[in-house]
């Protein structure tokens, strides 16, 4: 299994562009979720999912768009990047999203200038 | 919403030391994991412990739910247990999973 991977690694945004980032999981996963990190401040929920065609917002989700069509993909969308945005994004999954184990991928790391 | 903090932020040790990290959280909690991001940034999921003790070689977790907090212990720690511990929790219905801000544990050779 390769498990959560997301693409890009790395991405460079000015104000104002817009980009996708994706996620996708090979595990069944039914619940999905992003969260970025900022320093000093941990992980913050943004969007998750607890099945295909079911999103609901997290702590952080205002500028952010995310759908679920597809059991394995859940992609986030930035659509008017701003400079608040910079961040690094993890995509988890788990069978349950509070109740069990997290499995995370290995990060985005945006700048937006 | 439910606080979670951690504690100490910062922790210096050398190698073969033992450790405690503390994870207070404010209400009651259905489920705890504690997490380890490594210096490269990559998360790994160390225990779910929402209540009891669980051990995975030098590292074990104890939850006092009636008390609200968690510990993780690290015996004779190696230069490879570097990075930051995350506490994260959820309660009653809520599916979100709410974050401490983490303790950044460096073991020097």
């Amino acid at each position: 299994n390769a498990g959560v991977t997301q693409t890009p690694k790395f991405q460079v945004l000015k104000t104002g562009q817009s980009m996708t980032l994706q996620c996708a999981q090979d595990m069944n996963h039914e619940y999905m979720s992003w969260y970025r990190q900022d320093p000093g401040m941990g992980l913050r929920l943004i969007h998750y999912s607890v099945g295909a065609g079911i999103t609901d917002q997290g702590e952080v989700p205002n500028g952010y768009n995310v759908s679920r069509s597809t059991t394995e993909d859940f992609p986030l969308r930035l659509l008017s990047a701003a400079p608040s945005q910079t961040s690094v994004y993890f995509c988890a999954s788990s069978y349950s999203l509070g109740r069990e184990t997290q499995y995370f991928g290995p990060g985005t790391r945006l700048l937006v200038l | 919403g439910i606080q979670v903090e951690q504690s100490p932020p910062d922790l210096i040790l050398q190698e073969g030391a033992n450790s405690t990290l503390r994870c207070n959280f404010s209400d009651s909690v259905n489920n705890l994991q504690w997490f380890h991001q490594n210096p490269w940034g990559q998360l790994i999921n160390l225990f779910y412990i929402p209540s009891g003790t669980k051990q995975n070689g030098r590292l074990s977790a104890t939850t006092v739910a009636t008390e609200r907090y968690s510990l993780l212990y690290i015996s004779s720690s190696q230069t490879t247990d570097s990075g930051v511990y995350f506490c994260a929790v959820t309660q009653g219905g809520s599916e979100k999973l709410v974050f401490g801000k983490g303790t950044k544990l460096t073991v020097n050779p």
